[in-house]
């Protein structure tokens, strides 16, 4: 019972936006999205998170649609060091079990 | 993921040893989570712990498997009489509520490796 569906792999051009899609469809009203991401072999780290409104941080920008069913997280300036499996998750605020699907696998080439 | 320490980063097992996984969560932070990532897989829930207490642990295997998190010293997640398909990597998180649970700091990870 996947709560999110994400493209298996993606690439993009190094110095270009990777803009990496997210569908929850089925997302109720206290639930935010997280993205979280996982370079090989290491922990995944926290990205952002947002509720209904678009967020930007040093990281990236997330862009959520006003139904709430579909969001976009942008990296706008990609690395080489951007290359990562990246994790769409919905939750609630104060859920224990953060459900980490498959992931997007983003490779950034020269 | 500063700050989140995990020991061993490689552990290798037989069959039907014991295998302990350490976790130091960062400084200030009472609470861990330890999660499993089975190859090519994404990770999974397993436990949701406090210092002294488990809040959650209804992705833990119901035998074999046990976590704490005492009031001194490294939450430890043991595994007893290892199989093969125990070999993943573990990771670990900490938060520090109220803040928001689902930001959460993860370690560098142990790969349990039996043989």
């Amino acid at each position: 019972d996947a709560k999110t569906t994400q493209p298996t792999s993606m690439d993009c051009a190094e110095g270009r936006a990777a803009n990496l899609p997210c569908n929850h469809s089925t997302i109720s009203g206290n639930e935010y999205v997280y993205w979280y991401r996982q370079i090989h072999s290491q922990g995944p780290q926290y990205i952002i998170h947002g509720l209904k409104n678009n967020e930007t941080n040093e990281m990236a920008s997330l862009i959520i649609t006003e139904d709430r069913k579909s969001s976009t997280l942008i990296l706008p300036h990609a690395t080489l060091r951007d290359t990562a499996v990246y994790y769409c998750i919905v939750s609630s605020y104060n859920n224990n079990d953060m459900r980490f699907g498959a992931g997007t696998r983003l490779t950034v080439k020269p | 993921n500063a700050g989140v320490m995990q020991n061993p980063r490689h552990l290798v097992r037989r069959r039907g040893q014991e295998a302990r996984l350490r976790c130091s969560p960062m400084k200030g932070h009472s609470h861990v989570y330890w999660y499993r990532q089975l190859p090519e897989e994404g990770l999974k829930f397993m436990v949701y712990l406090q210092k002294e207490n488990i809040i959650d642990e209804s992705g833990m295997p119901k035998e074999r498997f046990s976590a704490e998190f005492p009031k001194e010293g490294p939450s430890i997640l043991r595994i007893q009489q290892v199989v093969r398909g125990d070999s993943a990597a573990y990771f670990c998180a900490s938060v520090q509520p109220p803040s928001s649970y689902n930001e959460q700091f993860f370690g560098p990870g142990t790969r349990l490796t039996v043989l």
